[in-house]
């Protein structure tokens, strides 16, 4: 059974910094691109950052270019996303999620279940 | 940038009704399009995913159509585990949503 299993949010102050882990089970996790997509309060879905199976590329939202890092490591099965430089509006749930190529077309094919960043004073 | 347009924001409906959501994409996407089923505290569930095929496991029940600029989510006799927020989405750019509530 695939599962993504998020951890490492919480409250923070603007300007402060925070690290999210995916940990992934259930599939080979190395053949994956892999994404973070975050639900601020109130909010639609957003994408975030994107990986590559083999860290090959990285991409990110303009919203968080430059302050947030997106990282892997296939031994541990797990993914990360760096948050440096917080603002009130990075507050949100943040999903890790699998980006799976099928019939032509990608699609975000398992979820986890969030954590929730809030950056507050 | 594409963008992508949900309609309606909130739609009102009854166990056993039929429900359609619409997504239109601001330009020629083809199939490349995809839905998701949120409820609050859990994780995001795809549905469909090139436009019409059916994830494995997803009742009968859900159906999309649609190709190039519109598309549509429909849901035939909506069950009670159905009331949630449904998304359209293409590749990295996902609407603004549509919650099923209960009327």
């Amino acid at each position: 059974e695939v599962q993504l299993v998020e951890s490492g949010g919480g409250l923070v102050k603007p300007g402060g910094s925070l690290r999210l882990s995916c940990a992934a089970s259930g599939f080979m996790f190395s053949t994956y691109s892999m994404n973070w997509v975050r639900q601020a309060p109130g909010k639609g879905l957003e994408w975030v950052s994107s990986i590559g199976s083999g860290s090959t590329y990285k991409n990110y939202a303009d919203s968080v270019k430059g302050r947030f890092t997106i990282s892997r490591d296939n031994a541990e099965n797990s993914l990360y996303l760096q948050m440096n430089s917080l603002r009130a509006e990075d507050t949100a749930v943040y999903y890790c999620a699998r980006e799976t190529y099928s019939n032509a077309v990608y699609y975000f094919d398992y979820w986890g279940q969030g954590t929730l960043v809030t950056v507050s004073s | 940038d594409i963008q992508m347009t949900q309609s309606p924001f909130t739609l009102s409906a009854s166990v056993g009704d039929r429900v359609t959501i619409t997504c239109r994409a601001s330009q020629n996407i083809g199939t490349w399009l995809a839905w998701y089923q949120l409820k609050p505290g859990k994780a995001p569930y795809l549905l469909i995913y090139k436009a019409s095929t059916l994830k494995s496991g997803v009742p009968s029940r859900f159906s999309g159509s649609g190709s190039g600029t519109e598309f549509t989510l429909t849901i035939t006799s909506l069950q009670p585990d159905d009331f949630a927020t449904y998304y359209c989405q293409q590749y990295r750019t996902f609407g603004q949503g549509t919650k099923v509530e209960i009327k």
